[in-house]
């Protein structure tokens, strides 16, 4: 198994440009997440799924959009760029609570580092 | 409101020593998991260990074990036998499981292994 990768490992946008954040999972797994990592600030949830064509929105929403068309896939798409969104992206993946018991946790991907000048 | 605090932000050991770091937590949710996730500069988040908030026993892995006290909403991780490549970010977190598995993380506690 891959896990869970993400691409592309770094970008560097102008503000004002779009762009989509790739995360794939081949373990199956139902629920996926993404999370913005800033100094100092922990990890932030932004949009999570939980199946496919189910997506909600996390603690820090604005500006971004996710769509879950595949169990596999869950983009994320920065819908026009600012500074504020200079951050490291995580995509993490992991099985429904109950599904499998010995699996309670989130499998992270490496990480996406977004540079917004 | 769920929050996850943890109040050293940077902490060192010598090596083959014992170090704690602490966690506390605040939720109003009975369903739960507790975590320690490790960070070391590669930045891929790696599962140190995990807790089931209705068990208490106090969970293991190898070095690592936690001291969970559920009422004091209080999760701290200690390694033994520190290793230099113990040295990362270290993060609490917890999980609730009433919908979407969310994760809420604490800002991270810098631990440095000196040999």
């Amino acid at each position: 198994n891959a896990g869970v990768t993400q691409t592309p490992k770094f970008q560097v946008l102008k503000t004002g440009q779009s762009m989509t954040l790739q995360c794939a999972q081949d373990m199956n797994h139902e629920y996926m997440s993404w999370y913005r990592q800033d100094p100092g600030m922990g990890l932030r949830l932004i949009h999570y799924s939980v199946g496919a064509g189910i997506t909600d929105q996390g603690e820090v929403p604005n500006g971004y959009n996710v769509s879950r068309s595949t169990t596999e896939d869950f983009p994320l798409r920065l819908l026009s760029a600012a500074p504020s969104q200079t951050s490291v992206y995580f995509c993490a993946s992991s099985y429904r609570i109950g599904g499998e018991a010995t699996k309670e946790t989130q499998y992270f991907g490496p990480g996406t580092r977004l540079l917004v000048l | 409101a769920q929050t996850v605090t943890q109040s050293q932000p940077e902490m060192s050991v010598q090596e083959a020593e014992t170090v704690t770091l602490s966690c506390t937590y605040d939720t109003s949710e009975n369903n739960y998991y507790l975590f320690w996730y490790k960070q070391p500069p590669s930045r891929q988040m790696i599962l140190v260990i995990r807790q089931e908030a209705y068990k208490q026993q106090n969970a293991t892995e190898n070095r690592f074990s936690v001291n969970f006290q559920k009422a004091a909403k209080s999760f701290s991780l200690k390694i033994s036998d520190s290793q230099l490549g113990d040295t990362a970010m270290y993060f609490c977190a917890f999980m609730i499981t009433n919908t979407g598995n969310q994760f809420y993380f604490g800002t991270g506690t810098s631990l440095t292994v000196i040999p």
